[in-house]
C-alpha cells in the first residue's frame, strides 16, 4: 500500500534537547511539508519542499530544521530553539495534478515537552 | 498566516441532518480544498474546488465556491455518526503549491 509513514507516533522531550521526527513516503511524489498543529487550531506550515536537495521556510520556520536527501524522506528536526513545541506534527506529501496540489497526509507524530 | 477563517467553529447535529460549514478566504486563489480530520489522526483530502468552478459534488459532499466574496461552503447531506470529524478548508494561491489552512469546524453527529 502506498502512503506516508510518521514516526514516533507519541514522543516526549526534555527541555534543552532537539528531536527529529521521521517522515518517508512511497508514493513517488516530488513535494513534501511539515504542519504543525496546536488544539483547536488549523495546520500552520513549518518547511516545505518541492524537489530533492531544495527547501523552503514556512510560516514558522523558527526553531526547526529539515532536510530532503532522498525522494521519500523529509525528516524534521525540533530543535532546543523552539520555545513552544509541544504540538502535533504532520508530515504530507503531493504530486502536482493538473496544476493542483491535493495533499496526501501522515498519521501525525505527537510531541510532549516535559 | 491564516488564510481561511471557518465558521461555525462547532456543530452539533442528529443523524440524518445536514451539516453545512463555511470558508471565507482573503487573496485570489487557484483552488480550495476541503479535508477531513478525526480525533488525533491526519488529515483527509475530501474535494477539490477549482477558482473557475461554481459547486461541485461528491457523493454526499456539496462544495460551492463564491469568488467575488471569497467564500466557500461544505454541505454534507444525510448525516451519519461516522460523519463525526474536524473540517478544514485550504486554499492554494500562486505557484508555490503552498496550502493555506483554515481553522477548521468540528462536526458531532449525534445518532
Amino acid at each position: 500500500d502506498g502512503g506516508i509513514t510518521q514516526s514516533p507516533k507519541y514522543l516526549f522531550r526534555k527541555e534543552g534537547q532537539n528531536v527529529t521526527l521521521s517522515c518517508e513516503q512511497n508514493l513517488n511524489h516530488d513535494a513534501m511539508y511539515w504542519y504543525r498543529q496546536d488544539p483547536g487550531q488549523g495546520l500552520r506550515l513549518i518547511y516545505y519542499s518541492q524537489i530533492v536537495n531544495d527547501f523552503q521556510k514556512g510560516d514558522i520556520a523558527e526553531g526547526y530544521s529539515v532536510s530532503r536527501e532522498k525522494k521519500e524522506s523529509f525528516p524534521l528536526t525540533v530543535t532546543s530553539a523552539q520555545k513552544n513545541p509541544t504540538a502535533f506534527y504532520l508530515c504530507a506529501s503531493s504530486s502536482d495534478h493538473s496544476g493542483a496540489n491535493v495533499l496526501t497526509f501522515g498519521a501525525g507524530s505527537r510531541l510532549t515537552v516535559l | 498566516s491564516q488564510q481561511g477563517e471557518e465558521d461555525p467553529q462547532a456543530l452539533s447535529i442528529q443523524e440524518g441532518e445536514n451539516a453545512t460549514m463555511n470558508c471565507s478566504y482573503k487573496t485570489s486563489i487557484n483552488n480550495l480544498q476541503w479535508y477531513r480530520q478525526n480525533s488525533g489522526r491526519g488529515l483527509v483530502h475530501l474535494i477539490l474546488i477549482r477558482s473557475n468552478e461554481r459547486e461541485k459534488h461528491s457523493g454526499r459532499l456539496r462544495v460551492t465556491l463564491d469568488t467575488s466574496k471569497k467564500s466557500s461552503s461544505l454541505l454534507i447531506t444525510a448525516s451519519r455518526a461516522a460523519d463525526t470529524a474536524s473540517y478544514f478548508c485550504a486554499t492554494c494561491s500562486g505557484n508555490t503549491g503552498k496550502l493555506i489552512f483554515g481553522q477548521g469546524t468540528t462536526l458531532q453527529v449525534k445518532p
